[in-house]
C-alpha cells in the first residue's frame, strides 16, 4: 500500500488561506468518506483536525476545513496564524491493505 | 483527563524483541478500538497495527505482519504491542492512539516511546 501523495511543502503569510491536497485511489480516498487529517508539531504527538473528510472535532477551529473530489481530498486552513506552522497528514481507510494509509506529509511555514 | 501513556521503548539490536505498552486514563478504555503507529526519524507516520474492543478484530501493516503481534487487556487498559525479529528499519517513535467511537480516524495519541534498532 503507497501513502497518499501530498505537496512537500506550503507557505503563506498570516491571514491568508492555504490548501493542502492529498491524493489516493479509488481503493482508499475515492472509494470512502473516510478520510482524516493531523496536525503535527516539531517533537509533538499528532493531532486529529478532521475527520470524515470535513468533521471537526470538539475544540478544533472552524479556520479548518476539508472536502474531496474524486480521489483526492483538501484541507484548507483559512487566516492563517502562527501556530499553525507544523506538519499536516491526510490519512484514509483503505480496502486494499489493512486498515489506514497515511500521507506523506505537507510542511506548512507561516511567513 | 483522556490520556495514553507509552512505555517500554529501548535500545536494541537486530533480531532481538521488546515489548510496549500503553496504560489509558480519563476514559471507557473498553469500548474504543486501538491502534499502534510509528514514526520514523525524520519521516511521517506508519500505521502498524488495529485492535477491535473485543480483541475480535486484528489487523496489521505488511512490514510488520508476522513479527509483532498486537493485544489489549480491558481490565487493565493497557494495550501492548510485542515486536520480535526486530530490524533496523523498525526504529521509530511508536504512538498508540484511541479511535474515533463511530468512523476511521485516531482522535487520542500517546506521547510516543522510541524504539531505537541498531547493532
Amino acid at each position: 500500500q503507497s501513502a497518499l501523495t501530498q505537496p512537500a511543502s506550503l507557505s503563506g503569510s498570516p491571514g491568508q488561506s492555504i490548501t493542502i491536497s492529498c491524493t489516493g485511489t479509488t481503493s482508499d480516498v475515492g472509494g470512502y468518506r473516510y478520510v482524516s487529517w493531523y496536525q503535527q508539531h516539531p517533537g509533538k504527538a499528532p493531532k486529529l483536525i478532521l475527520y470524515d473528510v470535513s468533521n471537526r472535532p470538539s475544540g478544533v477551529p472552524l479556520r479548518f476545513s476539508g472536502s474531496k473530489s474524486g480521489n483526492t481530498a483538501s484541507l484548507t486552513i483559512s487566516g492563517l496564524q502562527a501556530d499553525d506552522e507544523a506538519i499536516y497528514y491526510c490519512s484514509s481507510y483503505t480496502s486494499s491493505s489493512p486498515l489506514y494509509v497515511f500521507g506523506t506529509g505537507t510542511k506548512v511555514t507561516v511567513l | 483527563e483522556v490520556q495514553l501513556v507509552e512505555s517500554g521503548g529501548d535500545f536494541i539490536q537486530p533480531g532481538g524483541s521488546l515489548r510496549l505498552s500503553c496504560v489509558a486514563s480519563g476514559f471507557s478504555f473498553d469500548i474504543y478500538s486501538m491502534n499502534w503507529v510509528r514514526q520514523a526519524p525524520g519521516k511521517g507516520l506508519e500505521w502498524v497495527s488495529f485492535i477491535s474492543r473485543s480483541s475480535s478484530t486484528i489487523y496489521y501493516a505488511e512490514s510488520v505482519k508476522g513479527r509483532f503481534t498486537i493485544s489489549r487487556d480491558n481490565d487493565k487498559k493497557s494495550l501492548f504491542l510485542q515486536m520480535n525479529s526486530l530490524r533496523v528499519e523498525d526504529t521509530a517513535v511508536y504512538y498508540c492512539a484511541r479511535d474515533l467511537t463511530t468512523s476511521y480516524g485516531m482522535v487520542v495519541w500517546g506521547q510516543g516511546t522510541t524504539v531505537s534498532v541498531s547493532s
